[in-house]
Formats: C-alpha cells, sequence, structure tokens
C-alpha cells in the first residue's frame, strides 16, 4: 500500500488567499483525522471522520476552517481566508478502527506558510 | 481535559546508552497506548503500541506499562545517533478512537 497520500506537500500563499489541502487515506481504514503541528502548540486534531462522516470538529480553530469527505479515498481541509497565524505543517492520518482507539498512520505532512 | 504527559528535553544520552522516555496519562480508562517517532521535518511514525500492563519488546525497543500508574515508558537499548529524533506519547481515548498525544520528549545520541 502507497500509505496516506497528501498533497501539495508545500504550500506557499498570501494572507487572505483559499488554500486547500487534500488527503487520501489507506485504503480500507475506516477513520481519517485531520492534524495541525506547530512548534509552540504542537500536535493538535482539528477533526476527524468515520465512514466518511464527522465526527469531531472540536477543534478546528473557527470558521475559516472547514472539512469534507465525499468518499473514503478521498478527504480535503480548506481555509478560507487564510491568515500569517495558519502557518504549520497539517497532517492526515488513517485508522482501521475496531474496538479500540488504533493505530494512525500519518501521511506525509503539508507545510503550509501564509504570509 | 484528557492529558497525555512529557518532559520536552532534550534527552541526552551517549551512543550505545540506554535512553529511557516517561510518559503519564490522565485517563483511567485508556486501554491502548502508542510511541511514535518524528525525526525534523518528518512525519510522526509508530515504534510501538502496547495494551496491557508489562513489558513489550521489539528488537532495541521495549515498550513498559502501568496502568494502575498511569504510566508509559519507552527504552531504547544500544541508542544510535539515528535514534535522535522527537519522541511522541499517544493515549487511545477508547471512546471515541482518538488518539491523545504529549508534545513530545526531543532525544540527542551523541556519537
Amino acid at each position: 500500500d502507497a500509505g496516506v497520500i497528501q498533497s501539495p506537500r508545500h504550500e506557499v500563499t498570501e494572507m487572505g488567499q483559499e488554500v486547500t489541502l487534500r488527503c487520501k487515506p489507506i485504503s480500507g481504514h475506516d477513520y481519517l483525522f485531520w492534524y495541525r503541528q506547530t512548534m509552540m502548540r504542537g500536535l493538535e486534531l482539528l477533526i476527524y471522520f468515520n465512514n466518511n462522516v464527522p465526527i469531531d470538529d472540536s477543534g478546528m480553530p473557527e470558521d475559516r476552517f472547514s472539512a469534507k469527505m465525499p468518499n473514503a479515498s478521498f478527504s480535503t481541509l480548506k481555509i478560507q481566508p487564510s491568515e500569517p497565524r495558519d502557518s504549520a505543517v497539517y497532517f492526515c492520518a488513517s485508522s482501521g478502527g475496531g474496538g479500540l482507539a488504533d493505530t494512525q498512520y500519518f501521511g506525509p505532512g503539508t507545510r503550509l506558510t501564509v504570509l | 481535559q484528557k492529558e497525555v504527559e512529557q518532559n520536552s528535553g532534550p534527552l541526552s544520552v551517549p551512543e550505545g546508552a540506554i535512553a529511557s522516555l516517561n510518559c503519564t496519562y490522565s485517563d483511567r480508562v485508556s486501554q491502548s497506548f502508542f510511541w511514535y517517532r518524528q525525526y525534523s521535518g518528518k512525519s510522526p511514525e509508530l515504534i510501538m503500541s502496547i495494551y496491557s500492563n508489562g513489558d513489550k519488546e521489539d528488537g532495541r525497543f521495549t515498550a513498559q506499562l502501568n496502568k494502575a500508574s498511569q504510566y508509559v515508558s519507552l527504552l531504547i537499548r544500544d541508542s544510535q545517533p539515528s535514534d535522535s529524533a522527537t519522541y511522541l506519547c499517544a493515549v487511545g481515548e477508547d471512546s471515541s478512537y482518538k488518539l491523545i498525544f504529549g508534545s513530545g520528549t526531543r532525544l540527542l545520541v551523541r556519537p
């Protein structure tokens, strides 16, 4: 399996622009997680999906952030409008689920810089 | 607020020594525990998972779990410079399938 795939790997944009990050989870995994990582705040869970349905979006910082999962093999995280404080590495992870919280496999991340 | 606590380090050990990384957690009902390694500029990768009290060994790595003390640790034997990385402890919130991550311990193995 190719693992979790994210695109783009790097994104540089100007304040106010729309940013869309993309993720393809591991085939057969029922759970998909979006994280943000910064030096100051560490790894933060933004939102996660189970079988394409958003379960918990309490980590989404504000209304400028939105996420969708239209099918089992694709998810997007959108920031509109972007701000410099959104600069971070955004990771997507997937897991197979089961009776207990299962191992999450991370994608390579998208490094976002908002100027 | 469920928490996972780690010493941020850096923990500096000489090559060949045993590195001991520790983690405490607040959720008494957690059943699943994970150690991830993250190299600078890379994504977290799983080293080990542990679900039962006691020790679990995998090569040079040993995870130790004590649920009564709410404590999980990772031992790295014969540390190598290539082990220099940040180690993230994660605890499963099994009712939600989320993982609660600690802030990580930075390990530096000196040649």
